[in-house]
């Protein structure tokens, strides 16, 4: 059974940048049928999808978060992980680690991480 | 950005009753490329419906979805005690970036 673990620190201050590594255990990140993403939740903002990449380390991000963001995949240690720069309160949310397919109608999320809450607070 | 709005907010029901909840864009999505999630308290969300009408692994035949272009429907046939919880819808066409809905909370009558 696929599962996949988010771990990093609960509290950033602001400007600081945000770092989550998401493990993923029971298959290998290097398949080809997947892609490797981070979305997150706040009361504020409801559920927003950050990026993806495969293993391949093509990616593809929000636009609106692209200048902040890098996901990353090291297959060695079949994880990936999530830098967001320049973070401000707004950025406070939980952060899933999500799996979805690489074509067509099978983008959709259908591993997610348990989440895993980043407040941002001096 | 395609915006994604559910309705209603908060629908009320018995179990065994039948659920309709509705996702409208604000413009087409392409190939019918939507998603309908369940997210219970404390937990992640978890897939239900992929490609507007195809059921994830798992995922009991009493949900189902419908539906094209801007408008999209989860029906759930009769409800369950277990499927009160909050449901989102997502699209994940070819207009960047992927989107929610702001999501229908499903609460027992």
């Amino acid at each position: 059974q696929l599962q996949l673990q988010e771990s990093g620190p609960g509290l950033v201050k602001p400007s600081e940048t945000l770092s989550l590594i998401c493990t993923v255990s029971g298959g290998s990140i290097s398949s080809s049928d997947y892609y490797w993403g981070w979305i997150r939740q706040s009361p504020g903002k409801g559920l927003e999808w950050i990026g993806s990449s495969y293993y391949s380390g093509s990616t593809f991000y929000n636009p609106f978060l692209k200048s902040r963001v890098t996901i990353s995949v090291d297959t060695s240690k079949n994880q990936f992980s999530l830098r967001l720069s320049s973070v401000t309160a707004a950025d406070t949310a939980v952060y899933y680690c999500v799996r979805h397919g690489s074509v067509g109608a099978t983008k959709a999320a259908d591993y997610w991480g348990q989440g895993t809450l980043v407040t941002v607070s001096s | 950005e395609i915006v994604l709005t559910q309705s209603p907010g908060t629908l009320s029901l018995s179990p065994g009753e039948r659920a309709t909840l509705s996702c409208r864009a604000s413009q087409s999505v392409s190939r019918s490329y939507v998603a309908w999630y369940q997210q219970k308290p404390g937990q992640a969300p978890r897939l239900l419906i992929f490609g507007a009408s195809s059921r994830a692994t798992g995922i009991p035949d009493r949900f189902s979805g419908s539906g094209s272009g801007t408008d999209f429907t989860l029906t759930i046939s009769r409800l369950e005690p277990e499927d009160f919880a909050m449901y989102y819808c997502q699209q994940y066409g070819s207009s960047l970036p992927y989107t929610f809905g702001q999501g229908t909370k499903l609460e027992i009558k």
